[in-house]
């Protein structure tokens, strides 16, 4: 089975320093991982992905993330936070060998603080 | 593209009325998916589909049906609706392994 892990349901940080959101995952086999955010009363978009190569994945707005297969984390990062970041975001993960949709984590709420 | 497109936005419906949820994409996706959101909860996949004519449950599909006729379309249909039911329900697309495209939402209450 495959599951994700959001441990933080809130995160605030002030404007212009650097943020992380934590996510670990758990697959049987490799995974694939992905990065949402999702605004108010959006929908939920895209922004970045782990597929294979690089273990440091840059995505859009900035942001980046970094898999760690010894701690099976995927942590997401961005050097320096903006206002604008404030939203909800979701950690995704499948396995790699299976067929299965992604599995959410239950988000974690980004507050940037002027 | 128009990408993902969900209709209606918004709707109320009272106990025991039934309603169809439309999605459809443009993007010639094979992967289609059903999420509800619940505050504080995340999403919680209902109904997914890997192509016309095929369908599986996900986590919570009681209480739903899907039907995936073209690869465009991907409605989903509640028979008897219920205040559990009450929730923010979103649609999503994909290419196998690669990213989610989602709609941007239908907000149902069920009073």
């Amino acid at each position: 089975a495959q599951s994700v892990a959001q441990p933080e349901d809130q995160v605030n940080v002030a404007e212009g320093n650097p943020l992380t959101v934590k996510c670990t995952y758990s697959v049987s086999g490799n995974p694939y991982l992905f990065w949402y955010v999702q605004y108010p009363n959006r929908g939920l978009q895209f922004l970045l992905k782990y597929i294979t190569g690089d273990n440091l994945v840059k995505g859009s707005y900035g942001f980046e993330a970094e898999f760690n297969k010894s701690q099976t984390s995927f942590h997401l990062k961005k050097p320096s936070a903006l206002v604008s970041d404030s939203a909800l975001y979701f950690c995704a993960v499948r396995d790699k060998g299976g067929n299965t949709p992604l599995v959410f984590g239950k988000g974690t709420r980004l507050s940037v603080i002027a | 593209n128009a990408g993902v497109t969900q209709t209606p936005k918004f709707r109320i419906l009272k106990i025991g009325q039934s309603m169809t949820l439309q999605c459809t994409q443009d993007m010639n996706h094979n992967y289609m998916y059903w999420y509800r959101q619940d505050p504080g909860m995340g999403l919680k996949l209902i109904y997914y589909s890997v192509g016309a004519g095929i369908t599986d449950k996900g986590e919570v599909p009681n209480g739903y049906n899907v039907s995936r006729s073209t690869t465009e379309d991907f409605p989903l249909r509640l028979e008897l609706a219920a205040p559990s039911q009450t929730s923010v329900y979103f649609c999503a697309s994909s290419r196998l392994n690669n990213e989610q495209f989602f709609g941007p939402g239908t907000r149902l209450t069920v009073l």
